[in-house]
């Protein structure tokens, strides 16, 4: 099955920085990727996501890039705000064959004012 | 319109009770999951609803945890001779699936504590 692993486990920058988290995969058959964002005490919630059709996406400070070769992904935050600060959660899935989602553990990200 | 919801929010049981979490997930979606997630861990599947067919169990930690939806609809996890182990909050998502991105929309959670 598939296993996904996310770093780091905590993050912290600056307001006004940007803030990357990294995750891989081991199921080459995966092809849908979305991340969470989960505010303390509250249900975690889509961000962005990325099919294994496409190699980036953007919206707004938000983009997510796939390198399928290499089975990772990334999600970059640009300019941080304070609000942005909580737990990022990536998944992968493979859509056509198992339905499984597995998420990775998790990044707690601080972003100081 | 209305989200996923789940009942209760929170649950306190003694240790060798069972318990049952309700799930109603969003009118429409066929697909239906429960995760677990302990004290600042993260997400652990425990089953996947996907409409009439067989519920994906693979997830479950063992025999105690079993689910069922009925009418393709609302579901029901049920944790037997519960363990304080089994304390966490219990997320429920649904998703709409019909070969398009497959957006899970999580409830609010039910937050077990086993005494």
């Amino acid at each position: 099955g598939e296993n996904v692993e996310q770093h780091p486990s905590t993050l912290s920058v600056q307001e006004g920085d940007s803030a990357v988290i990294k995750c891989t995969y081991s199921d080459s058959a995966s092809n849908y990727f979305p991340w969470y964002k989960q505010e303390l005490g509250k249900r975690p919630q889509l961000i962005i996501d990325i099919r294994s059709n496409v190699g980036e996406k953007k919206d707004q400070r938000i983009a997510v890039t796939l390198n399928k070769t290499a089975k990772h992904f990334s999600l970059h935050i640009t300019e941080t705000q304070p609000e942005d600060s909580a737990v990022y959660f990536c998944a992968a899935r493979d859509w056509g064959g198992n339905n499984d989602m597995r998420f990775g553990a998790g990044t707690r990200l601080t972003v100081k004012p | 319109g209305a989200g996923v919801s789940q009942s209760p929010s929170n649950k306190v049981t003694e240790k060798g009770k069972d318990v049952e979490l309700r799930c109603d997930p969003i009118s429409g979606h066929t697909a239906l999951y429960w995760y677990r997630q302990s004290l600042g861990q993260g997400l652990e599947f425990l089953i996947y609803f996907q409409g009439n067919s067989a519920p994906d169990k693979s997830g479950l930690p063992s025999d105690r945890f079993s689910a069922e939806r009925t009418g393709g609809s609302v579901s029901t996890l049920t944790i037997q001779r519960t363990q304080q182990e089994d304390s966490a909050v219990y997320l429920c998502a649904s998703s709409w699936t019909r070969g398009l991105a497959d957006t899970q929309y999580f409830g609010p959670g039910t937050r077990l504590t086993v005494l």
